[in-house]
């Protein structure tokens, strides 16, 4: 089945402990990206990258980081989380950014940093 | 960058009646606009999408239209059913500074159908 996995999908954690959270598709899409989102303000772009070892900032980047060493995978990690990043975290892919490229997004991950 | 405004941010119809979301975008340079429906407990997932060189597009119950000048687009949902009630968000495509098109999404509206 054609999918967007993340992993974990709850996770309640203290300020400062680092964390990572897993993303990995299985349709051999080019691009990929992270999204947060927040009651009254939508799903905004943490991340994407358009390939391997190609990443660039979206529009809320502060206190995150990316990798992209696979394909198929691009956790987010985050280094020292706060409060402020309690969330819920999508992650999203597709072919490319052209048109009629769905992007399909993951089940979430609801983050809470205590 | 761009800038999509969505409204309203709430809507409450009964069951058989229409629905129609409202966005506005700012970079007259987007193309694409898509459409997509959050369940609860789910990401989100591509419903309906219009490219700028077209005005309408319908699927079954759900219909998008685009009005380049004005630069706002809406969709539209007609014999509403409970299984419609969900947030839809809308997005528009444009280019960013790298040149990469990336999505700017609306802020979602909750549609709540009652039966």
């Amino acid at each position: 089945e054609a999918q967007v996995t993340q992993n974990p999908r709850y996770l309640i954690t203290v300020t400062g402990k680092k964390l990572t959270v897993t993303c990995s598709q299985n349709m051999n899409h080019e691009y990929m990206s992270w999204y947060r989102q927040d009651p009254g303000l939508g799903l905004r772009q943490i991340y994407y990258s358009m390939n391997v070892e190609v990443t660039d900032k979206g529009d809320v980047p502060e206190g995150y980081k990316v990798s992209r060493k696979e394909k198929r995978n691009f956790p987010l990690i985050l280094e020292s989380p706060s409060p402020n990043q309690t969330s819920l975290y999508f992650c999203a892919s597709s072919f490319g950014t052209g048109v009629n490229n769905e992007q399909f997004f993951g089940p979430g991950t609801r983050l809470t940093v205590l | 960058g761009e800038n999509v405004e969505q409204h309203p941010s709430t809507l409450s119809v009964q069951e058989g009646d229409s629905a129609v979301i409202k966005c506005t975008y700012s970079d007259s340079a987007s193309n694409y606009f898509p459409w997509y429906k959050q369940e609860l407990g789910k990401g989100p997932q591509l419903i309906i999408d219009i490219r700028s060189n077209v005005g309408e597009k319908k699927d079954q119950r759900i219909a998008v239209t685009l009005n380049k000048t004005a630069k706002h687009f809406s969709l539209h949902i007609t014999e509403t059913q409970p299984e419609d009630s969900a947030v839809y968000f809308c997005a528009a495509r444009s280019r960013r500074p790298g040149g990469s098109y990336i999505p700017t999404f609306g802020r979602g509206t909750s549609l709540i159908v009652h039966p």
